[in-house]
């Protein structure tokens, strides 16, 4: 059974540019999970979906996040203008089921760094 | 607000010697901690875990002892080997909402 894919798996960016993640969760999970972990910290919950509804988007740092998943399967996460504060691994997890305790599964995150 | 604290922040031991790690909790609404272990370059993945039901769980060297009346719990490790040196993170579920809240780590370093 394939893994969380994600990708791009490094970016480096100038401040003010943009970039998207993408996540392909594992085959059959309905919930997935966007989270940010800066250098030496925990992962920190952006936002989550089940299917393709969001269901918390109230962490999302400011109106530069935005994330998405159109089809219930694959998910998008986008930063516009990037900033120093945002330099960080993004980590997407999926799990199946709801209001359980399923097993989150992580990929391997991307790395951003915004010089 | 910070609901999953963990400590210590860092902390290292010989190899064969038993390893413990803490963390605690505010919202009553969590009943569901699993732990999770990060090397570096790879995401979390799950290492145990255990319901608010229970208080203890055992599984091979790694054990959760659980106090839902002081809403603390931890992780020991036994017969501790360099192989486990990773950062491991107490996780909290809100099965209400489905929220999974993670704390800020424990970088255990296994001494040979």
């Amino acid at each position: 059974e394939a893994g969380v894919t994600q990708s791009p798996r490094y970016a480096v960016l100038q401040e003010g540019q943009a970039v998207s993640f993408w996540c392909d969760p594992i085959s059959g999970h309905d919930t997935l999970y966007w989270y940010q972990q800066p250098r030496d910290q925990g992962p920190q919950l952006l936002v989550y979906f089940r299917d393709e509804a969001v269901i918390d988007n109230s962490q999302l740092p400011s109106d530069r996040f935005s994330a998405v998943r159109p089809k219930g399967t694959n998910s998008t996460l986008k930063i516009q203008s990037a900033k120093q504060g945002d330099t960080a691994t993004y980590l997407c997890a999926s799990s199946l089921g709801w209001g359980g305790t399923g097993q989150l599964y992580f990929g391997e995150g991307s790395k951003l760094t915004v010089l | 607000q910070q609901q999953v604290r963990q400590s210590p922040q860092s902390l290292t031991v010989w190899e064969g010697e038993t390893a413990i790690l803490n963390c605690s909790y505010e919202d009553s609404t969590f009943n569901y901690f699993p732990w999770y272990q990060q090397f570096p370059g790879e995401g979390p993945a799950l290492l145990i875990s255990i319901r608010s039901v229970s208080d203890k769980k055992e599984d091979g060297r790694f054990t959760i002892f659980f106090n839902k009346r002081e809403k603390k719990l931890s992780l020991h490790i036994t017969d501790s080997q360099p192989g486990d040196s990773a950062t491991y993170f107490c996780a909290a579920h809100d099965t209400n909402a489905y929220k999974v809240i993670f704390g800020k780590g424990t970088h255990l370093h296994v001494l040979p």
